[in-house]
């Protein structure tokens, strides 16, 4: 079955330190690969995406780039900032099961920036 | 904001009630899946509906159902509850396309 392997938390980074999550996965076929953040108390918003290999998916100064041939999407950040601190998700969704589109999610990282 | 919607945001109950959470998509939307959160479990897919008909299930237990209406709004029922159902039930709607999943707030139970 699919799965997603993210690297164990938490993170603490001071402002404009880089970032970097890594996030690998099993799947058949070819999947689309996706990153939520969760700030506390809220719900998962969908960050940055990627449905092919080699694709870079960013945002907000987030990114992430499909790699096939290693099965990862690592995302990174140059300069982060106290306002990222949240908990990071990285998940696919199979493109083989047509119109099931459910998502397989990490397990998460927290990231805490200090000013 | 995400567009999608779902009431209640908290809700407290006891050992062997049945609760109803709701679920409004995004406008368009005819996909709506269900998530459950917890510490132990992280996050874990329950089921999905299109267009009103059950599409995939998860891992959903039979005490759980689930339901989307003609106006694509949907209701997740839990019963029989237990202390371990306690967790943030969130609903995701995504267009025909699937090009990706918009997470409502979620509703946190809380069974005691």
């Amino acid at each position: 079955g699919n799965s997603v392997t993210q690297m164990e938390g938490p993170v603490t980074l001071s402002e404009e330190a880089f970032l970097t999550i890594n996030c690998t996965y099993t799947a058949t076929g070819y999947p689309s690969l996706f990153w939520y953040v969760q700030y506390p108390g809220e719900g998962l918003q969908l960050l940055l995406k990627a449905t092919k290999a080699d694709d870079k998916g960013s945002n907000k100064g987030f990114e992430a780039t499909y790699r096939k041939e290693t099965t990862s999407f690592h995302l990174e950040k140059g300069s982060v900032q106290v306002s990222d601190s949240a908990v990071y998700f990285c998940a696919l969704r199979s493109n083989s099961g047509g119109s099931n589109y459910k998502l397989t999610f990490g397990k998460g990282t927290l990231l805490t920036v200090n000013p | 904001d995400s567009g999608v919607t779902q009431t209640p945001k908290h809700l407290i109950t006891a050992t062997g009630q049945r609760v109803t959470l709701r679920c409004s998509p995004r406008s368009g939307d005819l996909s709506v899946y269900w998530y459950q959160q917890s510490l132990d479990q992280g996050l874990q897919f329950l089921i999905q509906y299109y267009n009103g008909e059950e599409r995939a299930k998860g891992n959903i237990l039979e005490r759980f159902s689930a339901q989307q209406f003609p106006d694509l709004h949907s209701e997740l029922n839990l019963s029989s509850l237990e202390l371990g159902d306690s967790a943030l039930y969130f609903c995701a709607s995504s267009p025909p396309t699937g090009a990706g999943q918009y997470f409502g707030p979620g509703t946190r139970l809380t069974v005691t």
